[in-house]
């Protein structure tokens, strides 16, 4: 079973504070993890991946991954009105992505 | 990123009728495709995975005869539809990857309403 665990929400943070995101996943063989975002109506958009453990950083969006705990997050630093959407974590194992349900963000102004 | 451009954005089309989705990828070589359909405020399911000049490979539960994959070159994949019934009304999503790349890239999706 290659499940990806995500908390639906919604999160609401204040413009300018740290949103965090958290992701948990099964399979230990998963090799790359992404997140993307979604606003409603459209498809996802690819706005970070990270491949090793550790920090990744750019811009705004800091993803951390955690394979000995089998999570990764997602911070969004100075959040803004126009981050708010559904954030979906993905796991990618072999020629497969996994998809977690989302996590709804609203960054209230 | 990559660009991937699928086709149409909306459709309305009567019940019974059937109806064809194009997914393309623009700037690279898509040896897999990826199809999801997406229910409002619900997550990603993926119907079928489609690789370059083979036989799709279906999610349990979703009938190959009534969603017809076919993905004849590198840069193209379609969806029929066909005989749509209002059930079949959602968001359906088109998603590629290069081979050797292990991004994901989504198609801007098609709103299915069947009447």
């Amino acid at each position: 079973q290659k499940e990806v665990e995500q908390n639906s929400g919604p999160l609401s943070v204040p413009e300018g504070a740290i949103a965090s995101l958290n992701c948990t996943y099964s399979d230990r063989g998963s090799q790359s993890f992404f997140w993307y975002r979604q606003y409603s109506g459209k498809s996802p958009e690819l706005i970070m991946f990270i491949y090793s453990n550790g920090d990744k950083e750019d811009g705004r969006f800091t993803a951390q991954l955690n394979k000995a705990s089998q999570y990764v997050s997602l911070l969004i630093r100075d959040s803004q009105p126009s981050d708010s959407a559904t954030y979906l974590c993905a796991v990618n194992i072999g020629n497969q992505f996994y998809f977690g349900t989302g996590t709804s963000l609203t960054v209230i102004p | 990123g990559a660009v991937v451009s699928q086709h149409p954005s909306w459709v309305i089309c009567k019940s019974g009728t059937s109806v064809k989705i194009e997914c393309r990828s623009l700037d690279f070589q898509a040896t897999t495709m990826f199809w999801y359909r997406q229910f409002p405020k619900q997550s990603l399911m993926l119907m079928a995975t489609s690789n370059e000049g083979s036989k799709a490979t279906y999610e349990q539960g979703v009938e190959k005869d009534k969603f017809l994959i076919n993905h004849a070159s590198l840069t193209l994949s379609t969806l029929t539809v066909t005989s749509a019934h209002p059930e079949d009304s959602s968001f359906y999503i088109c998603s590629a990857r290069e081979g050797g790349n292990e991004k994901l890239f989504f198609g801007s999706g098609t709103q299915l309403s069947v009447l």
